[in-house]
């Protein structure tokens, strides 16, 4: 079965500080996409980050870099440098080879950010 | 940065009615899809859309909803005969291709059924 999981409901980080944010997932399927989504109490969905699983390096987009493990499949998001505006809800995601079209979210882990 | 946008934000609708969800995805994507994510729950799939046509779409999407892409720029989610457990966040997305390409969503239509 295709699954996330993410096992921090809620998690606390100070201003400045960086935070890992868990993620594992489930598939047998050899080649797949693993996603980070971010989602401020506003509502929208921002896309953050993609790693792909054939992909040799972890993948970095400013603040923000996927720790892959593919053997423990694991896909940790890293923040660095935490600011007040990254507390939102944040969402891994994957997109598995024999569903490309299908984006398989996880329940979410809500980060708040203290000053 | 282009962006993919969903009109209107917040709709409320009696019990039975239909509802028409809009998106102008963005202008060189070509696979679309729609999600809801129910108040407190995760992001669950409702239907991809390219070509035109269906190309997958998830047990949630029975006979009540539909899919168009009406001209070349928007592309809409019919919900017929609303029920109270429709509502949710709705969510439009796109991506320019189907291989490892992250799907961009828009800001997303709070549907509220009384």
């Amino acid at each position: 079965a295709q699954k996330i999981t993410q096992t921090q409901p809620g998690m606390f980080v100070q201003e400045k500080e960086a935070v890992t944010l868990d993620c594992t997932y489930d598939t047998s399927d050899p080649s797949y996409g693993l996603f980070w989504y971010k989602q401020p109490s506003s509502g929208e969905m921002i896309f953050l980050i993609y790693q792909g699983s054939y992909d040799q390096q972890n993948a970095t987009e400013g603040r923000y870099s996927l720790n892959f493990q593919k053997a423990r499949k694991s896909a940790n998001l890293v923040i660095s440098a935490s600011q007040l505006g990254d507390s939102a809800m944040y969402f891994c995601a994957m997109c598995p080879q024999t569903s490309y079209d299908k984006v398989i979210f996880g329940p979410g882990t809500s980060l708040s950010v203290i000053p | 940065e282009p962006e993919v946008t969903q009109t209107p934000s917040h709709q409320v609708t009696q019990m039975g009615q239909e509802v028409i969800l809009r998106c102008v995805p963005i202008s060189n994507h070509l696979y679309f899809y729609w999600y809801r994510q129910i108040l407190g729950q995760k992001v669950e799939f409702l239907v991809s859309f390219y070509n035109n046509e269906i190309s997958e779409k998830s047990e949630i999407f029975d006979d009540q909803f539909s899919v168009e892409r009406p001209d070349g720029s928007n592309f809409t989610l019919k919900i017929r005969s609303t029920k109270l457990e429709d509502s949710a966040m709705y969510f439009c997305a796109s991506s320019p291709g189907r291989m490892n390409q992250p799907q961009h969503f828009g800001d997303g239509t709070r549907l509220s059924i009384l």
